[in-house]
């Protein structure tokens, strides 16, 4: 099975702050990796598919990119709405998700 | 707009069973792959089983497979998961989730959740 490795698993930032989350795959995964953000008690949400594809609604300031095995989500400008926890995932055998990180406010 | 909502989750014995229901609206489900995912207390998201949008190819984790089956009826726009010889670990909420691609054979990212519904798995 295809494992995903996020780092880091807690992350603390402050408004304004550009963030960088990355993922990796212990085997290639071509670009088929998709990101999730997840607030208490919420369901995910899809923010980045096909790798570095926006989702529509979601806001510019999100932005992913990779291919193979190394991705990245990065946040251009952290807004209070964005703390929270994201997820990785990838579909190109089965499913995986990473297992998480945590944003939170410095 | 569109809409998944979860039901039929509950306390139930280890070993026992648990049927969960996904209700879906505003799309047209017979032309979409769907998933069931589940997340422990605290724990992080844990993919359970995926359908096609036609029924005829099923996944399932490795942790769940021979224990769970997922199906769907298209006519009542109705996923399913049906959850034999529960065991404590398989408490979670468990999610189902909309695959994004329209007649897809494989699996994408997942576009659109239910809110979950709450397995307990305890004596």
């Amino acid at each position: 099975a295809i494992q995903l490795t996020q780092s880091p698993s807690s992350l603390s930032a402050s408004v304004g702050d550009r963030v960088t989350i990355t993922c990796r795959a212990s085997q290639g995964i071509s670009s088929a990796l998709a990101w999730y953000q997840q607030k208490p008690g919420k369901a995910p949400k899809l923010l980045i598919y096909d790798a570095s594809s926006l989702e529509s609604g979601v806001p510019s300031r999100f932005s992913g990119s990779g291919s193979g095995t190394d991705f990245t989500l990065t946040i251009s400008s952290l807004q209070p709405e964005d703390f929270a926890t994201y997820y990785c995932q990838q579909f190109n055998s089965y499913v995986t998700f990473g297992q998480g990180t945590k944003l939170e406010i410095k | 707009q569109v809409q998944l909502v979860e039901s039929g989750g509950g306390v139930v014995q280890p070993g026992g069973s648990l049927r969960l229901s996904c209700a879906a609206s505003g799309f047209t489900f017979s032309s979409y792959g769907m998933h069931w995912v589940r997340q422990a207390p605290g724990k992080g998201l844990e993919w359970v089983a995926f359908i096609r949008y036609d029924g005829s190819n099923k996944y399932y984790a490795d942790s769940v497979k021979g224990r769970f089956t997922i199906s769907r009826d298209n006519s009542k726009n109705t996923l399913y998961l049906q959850m034999n010889s529960l065991r404590a670990e398989d408490t979670a909420v468990y999610y189902c989730a909309k695959d994004s691609i329209v007649g897809a054979n494989g699996v994408h990212a997942f576009d659109i959740w239910g809110q979950g519904t709450m397995v307990t798995v305890s004596s």
